[in-house]
C-alpha cells in the first residue's frame, strides 16, 4: 500500500526527554518536510530535505533535528532544547520539490508530561 | 517573503448552503496555489490546485481560481454537505523561493449543520 507511514500516532514525553518520530515513505518521491501544527493555526516547517544526506532549517527549527540517511525515511528528533513541544506533528513528502501536490502522513500527536 | 492570508473561522453552515473561503496570497514569481483540506486528527489532503494565471482548480464540487491581479485563489462550493466539515488550507509554492517549500494560510474551519 503506497503512501506516507507516521509513527506512532500518539506519544508522550516527559521533559528533559528527546524523542523521535517517524517518517517512512514508499512513494518514490525526492523531497520531504516535518511540519508542526498547533491548537487552531497553521502549519510551520522546520525541517526539509531536498535530496538524501541534505536537509535545509525551515521556519522553526531550533530545538530540532533531522536526518536523512535513506530517500524513503526522515526521522525528526525533538530535543529538550524546544521549550514548548507539545503539538501535532505532520511529515510530507513532494516529487520534484513541491511544484507538483505534497502528501501528507497521518500525524504523530506529542504530548509533554 | 511569501505568505498567505485566508479568512479565520470558525465557519458554520447549513446544509445545502453555498461556501467561500477567502484566500490571498504574496509571492515573488509565479506560484502554484494549493487547497488542501484536514478531517480531525488527519492529515491533509489535497482538494485542489492551480498552477498558472486563470487556471480553475475543481475537485468534489469545489472550486477555486488562480486570480494573478488580485492575487487571490477563493475556494466556492455551491452545496455544501455535513461530511465537508473539515479545516481548509490555502497555500502556495514558489519556485523562485528558497527550497521550493509550501507556505500555508492559518487554516479555516468549516462546519456543517444538518
Amino acid at each position: 500500500d503506497g503512501g506516507i507511514t507516521q509513527s506512532p500516532k500518539y506519544l508522550f514525553r516527559k521533559e528533559g526527554q528527546n524523542v523521535t518520530l517517524s517518517c517512512e515513505q514508499n512513494l518514490n518521491h525526492d523531497a520531504m518536510y516535518w511540519y508542526r501544527q498547533d491548537p487552531g493555526q497553521g502549519l510551520r516547517l522546520i525541517y526539509y530535505s531536498q535530496i538524501v544526506n541534505d536537509f535545509q532549517k525551515g521556519d522553526i527549527a531550533e530545538g530540532y533535528s533531522v536526518s536523512r540517511e535513506k530517500k524513503e525515511s526522515f526521522p525528526l528528533t525533538v530535543t529538550s532544547a524546544q521549550k514548548n513541544p507539545t503539538a501535532f506533528y505532520l511529515c510530507a513528502t513532494s516529487d520534484r520539490g513541491l511544484i507538483t501536490e505534497a502528501f501528507f502522513g497521518q500525524g504523530t500527536r506529542l504530548t509533554v508530561v | 517573503g511569501n505568505s498567505v492570508t485566508q479568512m479565520e473561522g470558525p465557519v458554520t453552515l447549513s446544509e445545502e448552503a453555498f461556501l467561500t473561503i477567502n484566500c490571498t496570497y504574496t509571492a515573488t514569481g509565479y506560484p502554484s496555489l494549493f487547497w488542501y483540506v484536514q478531517y480531525p486528527g488527519e492529515g491533509l489532503q489535497l482538494l485542489l490546485k492551480a498552477t498558472k494565471a486563470d487556471d480553475k482548480g475543481s475537485n468534489k464540487g469545489f472550486e477555486a481560481t488562480y486570480r494573478k491581479e488580485t492575487t487571490s485563489f477563493h475556494l466556492e462550493k455551491g452545496s455544501v454537505q455535513v461530511s465537508d466539515s473539515a479545516v481548509y488550507f490555502c497555500a502556495l509554492s514558489s519556485p523562485n523561493a528558497a527550497g521550493n517549500k509550501l507556505t500555508f494560510g492559518g487554516g479555516t474551519r468549516v462546519l456543517v449543520k444538518p
